[in-house]
């Protein structure tokens, strides 16, 4: 089964609304970072947080990771209609000299105009 | 800068057929990596490589195989396409900096494969 999962696996806001998306993980991590997948598209890096930090950000986003709960969040403040888009947790598991970065499924995010 | 291409954006095979993915990149990064992207199931790890003649199994390895011998090019290879690999096939690359799990990946657009 996926490392990560989000949650929810789908969205649907107003525009200027906040957005709030939330992925867990099952085994120790480096590191977490989010992505952004437009509809046709490849993925495009968002946010990396390391796995001493706590809280960070990045325009009108906000990550936050709790390693204790083994999971993290992705606020989006003042939501566009831009902004839709699919949402990625990605989390690196490390073996031995190299690693693998695992995706969840993704939470579908529509922003209603 | 043309960043991760991909070729060819769209394949139709019939099952059986073999096949190559092309992936280049031109940053210079050392890590490189596949994935497929299936409907509700997010991108899974196919094949990665860490540097030039070194590559190494993901979560879906099989049927597919991978070489790298140079640090640009990351071609993926369906040995015998079976209905079950029709996907979105994703190439990814990334420095190692002092960790390669600390590192952003950079994608491509895409190839998307339907096998008949």
């Amino acid at each position: 089964s996926q490392q990560g999962e989000e949650d929810p696996q789908a969205l649907s806001i107003q525009e200027g609304e906040n957005a709030t998306m939330n992925c867990s993980y099952k085994t120790s991590i480096n590191n977490l970072q989010w992505y952004r997948q437009n509809s046709g598209r490849g993925l495009v890096h968002l946010i990396l947080i390391r796995s001493n930090e706590r809280e960070k950000h990045s325009g009108r986003l906000r990550v936050t990771l709790d390693t204790s709960k083994k999971s993290s969040s992705l606020l989006i403040t003042a939501s566009r209609a831009a902004d839709t888009a699919s949402y990625f947790c990605a989390t690196a598991l490390r073996r031995d000299s190299s690693y693998k970065l695992i995706f969840g499924s993704g939470t579908r995010l529509l922003v209603r105009p | 800068n043309a960043g991760v291409t991909q070729t060819p954006k769209f394949q139709v095979l019939k099952t059986g057929q073999s096949m190559t993915l092309q992936c280049a990149q031109d940053m210079n990064h050392e890590y490189m990596s596949w994935y497929r992207q299936d409907p509700g199931m997010g991108l899974r790890l196919i094949h990665y490589s860490v540097g030039a003649g070194i590559t190494d199994q993901g979560e879906v390895p099989n049927g597919y195989n991978v070489s790298r011998s140079t640090t640009e090019d990351f071609p993926l290879r369906l040995l015998s396409a079976a209905p079950s690999q029709t996907s979105v096939y994703f190439c990814a690359s990334s420095t190692a900096g002092t960790g390669a799990s600390n590192q952003p990946q950079h994608f491509g657009d895409g190839t998307r494969l339907s096998i008949l």
